[in-house]
């Protein structure tokens, strides 16, 4: 049982290029969540998803696209990367709403823009 | 909007002596989680407290949910440098009567522990 599972691990990007992040869970979790965490600070919602098929945005959604086809996926999209989106991308995924289910994290993808 | 507010931001302590961060909420909360995030690390839930005054105790750590449900603690009694890292509490995002889904997470405490 692997759990959350984000790649790669680390990647370097120049400023204007895209790439997609990976996340994967294994849980059957129905929620799934992508948070950003710029050095010393705390979790910033990006965007979230209820189910397969449904996306929303969080706190800071401009500059990234997500995706929810599946249960199991929830890529994250940057389309043309600045240098304000360095930072550390969290993927979670969490059974449901009630109570409010503990999230579950990924290891996390260090994505630096130069 | 629905705050979470969590103090200290930082806090250095000799290992050994205890530690406290305190959690405090602009809404009432149905229930408070707390997550550890070691460095370098992502973060790692600690448990959840649902009920009004619950007190939860974990080895060398003890959770306490206020009796208003809009402030929670933890305590480390004795720490030791395996308790470094930051302290996250979380409390649901509320939309009318129902949990949205979402977590609306404090700032952080972290801890640095001197050997």
């Amino acid at each position: 049982n692997a759990g959350v599972t984000q790649t790669p691990k680390f990647r370097i990007l120049k400023i204007g290029q895209s790439m997609t992040l990976q996340c994967t869970q294994d849980m059957n979790h129905n929620y799934m969540y992508w948070y950003r965490q710029d050095p010393g600070m705390g979790l910033k919602l990006i965007y979230y998803s209820v189910g397969a098929g449904i996306t929303d945005k969080g706190e800071v959604p401009n500059g990234y696209n997500v995706s929810r086809s599946t249960t199991e996926d929830f890529p994250l999209r940057l389309e043309l990367a600045a240098p304000s989106q360095t930072s550390v991308y969290f993927c979670a995924s969490s059974w449901g709403r009630g109570r409010n289910q503990p999230q579950h994290f990924g290891d996390g993808t260090r994505l630096s823009i130069l | 909007g629905q705050q979470v507010m969590q103090i200290p931001q930082y806090q250095h302590v000799q290992e050994g002596e205890d530690f406290t961060t305190y959690c405090n909420s602009s809404t009432t909360l149905s229930n408070i989680q707390w997550y550890k995030q070691r460095p370098g690390g992502h973060p790692v839930f600690l448990i959840q407290l649902v009920k009004s005054g619950e007190v939860k105790k974990q080895k060398r750590l003890t959770f306490q949910f206020g009796e208003a449900k809009k402030n929670s603690s933890l305590h480390i009694t004795a720490t030791q440098t395996t308790d470094v890292g930051t302290y996250f509490c979380a409390g649901p995002e509320r939309m009318g009567s129902s949990n949205t889904g979402k977590l609306i997470f404090g700032q952080g405490t972290t801890l640095q522990v001197k050997p």
